[in-house]
């Protein structure tokens, strides 16, 4: 049961850039979460939005939410070459587990 | 440290072979989760646990089973192994379901190759 689709599937760029993807997700939720995982590792928390919030910023990343458009960005700004890695995101439903995207792959190149 | 351990880090085994996975955290949460990452195919959840002797299927629950005895303690158990389980598996664990936190703590993966 697929919720978040993310976009692009992969995404390159230069370092100093800044990264954008996208999250759709189809139902209702309660918050929307970006993970980021390193070839092969576990994944780590980024930052979490709640419904009622429209944006949040952590450090240089900056994560929108448009729940009438059922849509989420995640923006990088000033991208460093550590910041390559596969970004999911995760939708939380009411009573349900938190349902992952399949990821956009970013590849920062100096 | 505050973390999820899982071992082994990596397994190769045979088909029908049993094995167990296991899992534990040290935050006292309640809730735990496992899943398994294939290529093109994301993160799938297993099976799912919210508190001790609760457990419940994911989406790709078949083949596999859990046992949550205790609070800290997640196993994962292949009773008879097949190569379509050969996968990356993660566990994680987070505060209560509906607590306004439940992010998610990942443990490393183990990766299992099953022949």
């Amino acid at each position: 049961s697929q919720q978040g689709e993310e976009d692009p599937q992969a995404l390159s760029i230069q370092e100093g850039e800044n990264a954008t993807m996208n999250c759709s997700y189809k139902t209702s939720i309660n918050n929307l979460q970006w993970y980021r995982q390193n070839s092969g590792r576990g994944l780590v928390h980024l930052i979490l939005i709640r419904s009622n919030e429209r944006e949040k910023h952590s450090g240089r990343l900056r994560v929108t939410l448009d729940t009438s458009k059922k849509s989420s960005s995640l923006l990088i700004t000033a991208s460093r070459a550590a910041d390559t890695a596969s970004y999911f995101c995760a939708t939380d439903q009411a009573g349900t587990a938190l349902i992952f995207g399949k990821g956009t792959t970013l590849s920062v190149s100096s | 440290e505050a973390q999820v351990t899982q071992n082994p880090r990596y397994l190769i085994t045979v088909t029908g072979k049993k094995l167990t996975v296991t899992c534990s955290q040290n935050m006292n949460h309640e809730y735990m989760s496992w899943y398994r990452q294939d290529p093109g195919l994301g993160l799938r959840q297993i099976y799912y646990s919210m508190n001790v002797e609760v457990t419940d299927k994911g989406d790709v629950p078949e083949g596999y089973k859990v046992s949550r005895k205790e609070k800290r303690n997640f196993p994962l158990i292949l009773e008879s192994p097949s190569p379509n389980q050969t996968s990356l598996y993660f566990c994680a664990s987070s505060p209560p379901r509906g607590s306004g936190a439940n992010v998610l703590t990942f443990g490393a993966g183990s990766r299992l190759t099953v022949l």
